[in-house]
């Protein structure tokens, strides 16, 4: 399984694009990027998921570079709500059998008023 | 939709008694998630069924946990004896497969917060 990395922790301004990066050099042709956070007190929340294209929906877009190196996923809009733990995640696209969701530490990042 | 219901939301017990902990999916889903989250080890999968069936409970760290899935829309996790270093966030996460595939957007219930004194 690729292993991702993610900067433990970033600021952003309330109403300013929030970017967070992820890094999975090890990732193989079939193996998909998927975003998850965690807010405070609460179960984790999906996102998104994209395997080469750059993907978008109503939470946010994710952006895989050419080589699908790394990714970054944005927040167009952050409000104090998407103060949260992200979680990157690298997984294939047909079930193994070690059919789980390998969580790291993820980034913890604070939106500020 | 409701989500994913757990219950309790917050659980405290004595080290020796048995906990159980209840998790009802969204309906139509066809795989069950049992997850533990500490601070020391981040979140970790426990067991997961598919169609009430479990497939991999690997990650169940003794004999002293025991998961069940009766039907489609009921599981349960239990610990007997529980001890305190089972203090946790127990989470249940269900998904469907589109299309006939796995999918890894799972579902995540608000969690249990177990506390054995």
């Amino acid at each position: 399984d690729a292993k991702t990395t993610q900067p433990p922790s970033m600021d952003c301004a309330e109403g300013r694009a929030a970017n967070l990066p992820c890094n999975h050099s090890t990732i193989s042709g079939n193996e998909y990027v998927y975003w998850y956070r965690q807010i405070h007190s609460q179960g984790p929340q999906y996102i998104i998921h994209g395997l080469k294209n750059n993907e978008t929906n109503e939470m946010a877009s994710l952006i895989i570079t050419e080589d699908r190196k790394s990714s970054t996923l944005i927040l167009p809009h952050a409000t104090l709500r998407d103060t949260a733990v992200y979680y990157c995640i690298v997984r294939p696209s047909l079930m193994d059998s070690n059919y789980q969701l390998i969580w790291g530490a993820g980034t913890k990042l604070i939106i500020k008023p | 939709d409701a989500g994913v219901i757990q219950s309790p939301r917050h659980e405290v017990t004595e080290m020796g008694q048995e906990v159980t902990l209840r998790c009802k999916p969204i309906s139509g889903h066809d795989y069950l998630f049992w997850y533990r989250q500490t601070m020391m080890r981040g979140l970790e999968l426990l067991i997961y069924f598919n169609n009430n069936v479990p497939i991999d409970d690997s990650g169940m760290p003794e004999d002293r946990f025991s998961a069940k899935m009766p039907n489609a829309s009921f599981s349960t996790l239990k610990i007997q004896p529980s001890e305190p270093r089972d203090s946790a966030v127990y989470f249940c996460a269900s998904s469907s497969t589109p299309g006939g595939r796995p999918s890894y957007e799972q579902y995540f219930g608000p969690g249990t917060r177990l506390t054995v004194t």
